[in-house]
């Protein structure tokens, strides 16, 4: 069973452009989450996604934003980039809800911004 | 006071000895309980999950959890070089999960 991929691997901007990462969850998976963890913190709750919607956000700015697809892929966009959204952008995966349901992550996506 | 606590070390013990993680969470509605394992670069895989108080027993892993005490805990029986690595508490209420800045450990032959 193919796990959690996001694209790209890594991605270089600078600052002011427009980034969009991609993530495609485990096959029959409906939920996905974003999480950003800078270099040395945590993994900090960006938005999650569930059958479409937008169920939740972090606290981080409306610059941050992103959409689920009808099969379930998701994308996050961040406008206006700044220097501090440097990190490592993980995307996560779940049947849905449940006590038992964890989240399963992908690989990353390193974006850098300059 | 932060959601999910860990003390972010480094916690070093010798091989072949226990090695003792600890969180504590603010939110006492909190449901279930995660302990994830990064490795530098990589993204967290999942060891076990725990939502009764109590004991839980997967080989060398034991999760505790105490609700009442807001605690949960992870213990690594047999340390091996190879459990070095980032250690990650999660804590989960419906389907919100927030996690633990994590506690680095480092298993020296």
């Amino acid at each position: 069973e193919a796990g959690v991929t996001q694209s790209p691997t890594h991605l270089i901007k600078t600052r002011g452009q427009q980034a969009t990462l991609r993530c495609s969850p485990i096959s029959g998976h409906t939920s996905v989450y974003w999480y950003q963890q800078a270099l040395g913190l945590g993994l900090q709750f960006l938005l999650w996604y569930d059958e479409g919607e937008e169920r939740n956000r972090g606290n981080f700015p409306p610059r941050f934003s992103g959409r689920q697809f009808p099969n379930y892929s998701s994308e996050l966009n961040v406008n206006a980039l700044e220097l501090e959204d440097s990190a490592l952008y993980l995307c996560a995966s779940s049947l849905g809800q449940g006590l038992s349901y964890e989240q399963y992550f992908g690989p990353g996506t390193r974006l850098t911004v300059t | 006071q932060k959601e999910v606590e860990q003390n972010s070390g480094p916690l070093s013990v010798p091989e072949g000895a226990i090695a003792s993680l600890n969180c504590t969470y603010s939110d006492r509605g909190s449901q279930s309980f995660f302990w994830y394992r990064q490795y530098s670069g990589k993204s967290p895989e999942l060891i076990m999950f725990i939502y009764s108080n109590g004991d839980k027993e997967d080989g060398r892993f034991t999760a505790q959890l105490n609700k009442a005490s807001q605690y949960v805990s992870l213990l690594i029986r047999d340390s091996q070089p190879s459990d070095s690595a980032t250690y990650l508490c999660a804590v989960k209420r419906g389907n919100d999960m927030r996690f633990g800045a994590g506690t680095r450990l480092t298993v020296k032959p």
